[in-house]
């Protein structure tokens, strides 16, 4: 298995109130990102990080926030989290961007009251 | 707007059987498609790719068709097991869209002994 997990793995909270999810690997891939898994949606990129501190936007990247300040952790912020974000939430990395191949964490269940 | 579809949510087979889920896309600049098999509380796992080179990649029981022409993929299952039930998840990548995964919105296979 790849050396990646998140934290929390549940976590029940309410509308307006931060929420910070962490993703950390053993990998050292260079490539991480952070997508939400919604019934009918499949899968849809937040945002993603290419190295150290470089981030950007993904699909539905709206009223969250990330950071990676270290090669094995990478951040996402609600910074005032609503109903529209409950979701599941999976970290991914990836040693090569071309390819597609991503190992995904188990996830994180995040429900907003 | 979804560039790839999956649509049918779910799709039902009998253990020994084939079993073939498709996806169709929208974007012709695509150069890599893939296939990830999820089970409940588990993070997607990454089960085969095709590049868009090629019409036919081969894993084992697993099998992927590409057909350009008509913008469409499958995978076929043979022969099917009941360990095999899961959502399965299509997913394309382009070079020419910063090597985004974009996924379709799944398809829950039963395998029934």
């Amino acid at each position: 298995d790849a050396g990646i997990t998140q934290s929390p793995r549940h976590k029940v909270t309410e509308t307006g109130t931060p929420v910070t999810l962490r993703c950390h690997q053993t990998e050292n891939h260079r490539y991480m990102y952070w997508y939400r898994q919604d019934p009918g949606h499949g899968l849809r990129l937040i945002h993603y990080s290419y190295g150290v501190k470089d981030t950007d936007k993904g699909e539905v990247s709206d009223g969250y926030s990330v950071s990676r300040s270290k090669t094995e952790d990478f951040l996402l912020t609600l910074e005032s989290a609503t109903s529209s974000q409950t979701s599941v939430y999976f970290c991914a990395i990836g040693a090569d961007s071309n390819t597609g191949e991503l190992f995904f964490g188990e996830g994180s269940r995040l429900t907003v009251l | 707007d979804q560039q790839v579809k999956q649509n049918s949510p779910s799709l039902s087979v009998q253990e020994g059987r084939i079993s073939i889920l498709n996806c169709d896309y929208t974007n012709s600049m695509f150069d890599y498609f893939l296939w990830y098999k999820k089970y409940p509380a588990e993070g997607p796992t990454f089960l085969i790719s095709i590049s868009s080179i090629k019409d036919k990649n081969e894993d084992g029981r697993f099998t992927v068709f590409l057909n350009k022409s008509a913008k469409h993929l499958s995978l076929h299952i043979v022969p099917s097991q009941p360990g095999d039930s899961a959502v399965y998840f299509c997913a394309a990548i382009s070079s020419f869209a910063g090597n985004m995964l974009t996924f379709g919105g799944g398809t829950r296979l039963m395998v029934k002994p």
